[in-house]
């Protein structure tokens, strides 16, 4: 049973460049929820995905975006790239059978310099 | 949202039980107590979570006291390998984002 997979691992992007990340959910989960972690803090929820639509979004400028796939997959979009957008990215997901439960990736490390 | 307050780091001998405390006193009727672990910056690992009674699976066991405003999570044999940090999360029924802090580094000694 394939858990949470993220892709890429590890990027290096320019400051001012996009970046886009993928996630694809573990079996049988159809909600995905990304977060960003910085180095020596928790992960902050960024925004969840369910139906192929935004659900609820966190305190996150609008350079950060989402999308989820018919497949239940997802992607985040980060614009207009800070020094301050290096962390790692977490996706989560879940389902109502899982008790809204939320099980994490291993994450995709972005450094912007 | 409630907030958890958790010490920012404890020791355990290897073999004994690790006690890591939570305290949630705004926690409300609805909202579930949650524990994830992150080792080594890997992705956070789902542990265990409850409402009210006391919980037990194949990880680990959770104690919620009776006015729901503290939590324990007891890990009854710790070994190297439970070395990291651990998060208490306080979620409501009616949101999807789980809340986490700066959670409690646990180092497991030989």
């Amino acid at each position: 049973d394939a858990g949470v997979t993220q892709s890429p691992t590890h990027l290096i992007k320019t400051r001012g460049q996009q970046v886009t990340l993928r996630c694809s959910p573990k079996s049988g989960h159809d909600t995905v929820s990304w977060y960003q972690q910085a180095l020596g803090q928790g992960p902050q929820f960024i925004f969840q995905y369910y139906e192929e639509e935004e659900r609820q979004r966190g305190n996150f400028p609008d350079r950060f975006s989402g999308h989820q796939f018919p497949n239940y997959s997802s992607e985040l979009n980060v614009n207009a790239l800070l020094l301050g957008d290096s962390a790692l990215y977490l996706c989560a997901s879940s389902s109502i059978g899982s008790g809204n439960t939320i099980y994490f990736g291993e994450g995709s490390w972005l450094t912007v310099v | 949202d409630a907030k958890t307050t958790q010490p920012p780091s404890m020791d355990c001998a290897e073999g004994r039980a690790a006690n890591l405390p939570c305290n949630h006193s705004t926690i409300s009727g609805n909202e579930y107590v949650y524990w994830y672990r992150q080792i080594h910056s890997q992705g956070p690992q789902y542990i265990i979570h409850g409402l009210k009674n006391n919980e037990t699976n194949e990880m680990a066991s959770l104690i919620i006291t009776e006015d729901r405003k503290s939590s324990t999570l007891i890990l009854p044999h710790a070994t190297l390998r439970d070395t990291a940090v651990y998060y208490c999360i306080v979620r409501g029924s009616g949101t999807y984002k789980y809340i986490f802090g700066t959670g409690t580094r646990l180092k497991v000694l030989a």
